[in-house]
């Protein structure tokens, strides 16, 4: 069975101060890590798809990268907008279930 | 990317009733799907929704409990039978965008459902 866990579970920075949030996944036949930000009362926000170990995409402030165990999602010199929870998923196998993690809470003080 | 408009945003409902989701798409998707998210868990697809088809459902969830419907390519709804407190959550709506410009699953802004 597909597994993700996120870490942390909340994560509260200053404006500037860059930092990672990490997705530790296990599946069997990887079709896809999917970033997502997911904003109170809204759906989650597709972000960023990564296939393949070395892969890595960019995104203003945001930067995903993937390993075969797990993926990174780099904010560099956050501002207070970027506050959301950050959802991580796979999709394996042969189906097109994604399985999430539960997410990190990204605070971004002024 | 598709637009996805699901209704009712949010309700509060009896126990013991049903509720009924929907969800339209701006453009024909092939595979459409119905996930829940409980406080503090994480996103749990309940059930693929196939045009023409009967849906699929993953473990731990029922079509009794779940009927979904999936009309045409651009329309589903997913009701909530005889409902409890521990049916409030909130339900999503997503396709399937993979293979498109958007590389990825493009979510509704949910149904935050509330049970008393």
């Amino acid at each position: 069975e597909d597994q993700v866990t996120q870490s942390p579970e909340a994560l509260r920075l200053q404006e500037g101060e860059s930092s990672s949030l990490n997705c530790s996944y296990t599946v069997s036949g990887l079709r896809g890590l999917f970033w997502y930000r997911q904003d109170p009362g809204k759906g989650p926000e597709f972000l960023f798809t990564l296939y393949s170990a070395g892969e890595e995409k960019e995104k203003e402030r945001l930067k995903a990268t993937l390993t075969k165990k797990e993926s990174f999602l780099h904010i560099t010199a956050p501002k207070p907008e970027d506050s959301a929870t950050y959802l991580c998923a796979v999709r394996g196998g042969s189906n097109y279930k994604l399985t999430f993690g539960k997410g990190t809470l990204l605070t971004v003080n002024p | 990317s598709a637009v996805i408009s699901q209704k009712p945003s949010r309700d509060i409902c009896q126990r013991g009733t049903s509720l009924t989701i929907q969800c339209q798409v701006d453009s024909q998707v092939t595979m459409m799907f119905w996930y829940r998210q409980q406080p503090g868990q994480s996103l749990t697809l309940i059930a693929t929704a196939n045009q023409g088809s009967e849906a699929t459902y993953e473990s731990g969830f029922v079509i009794d409990k779940f009927p979904i419907s999936r009309p045409n390519l651009t329309f589903s709804t997913l009701t909530v039978s005889n409902m409890s407190p521990e049916d409030s959550s909130i339900y999503l709506c997503s396709v399937d965008e993979v293979g498109g410009p958007v590389a990825g699953y493009t979510f509704g802004s949910g149904t935050r459902l509330t049970v008393v």
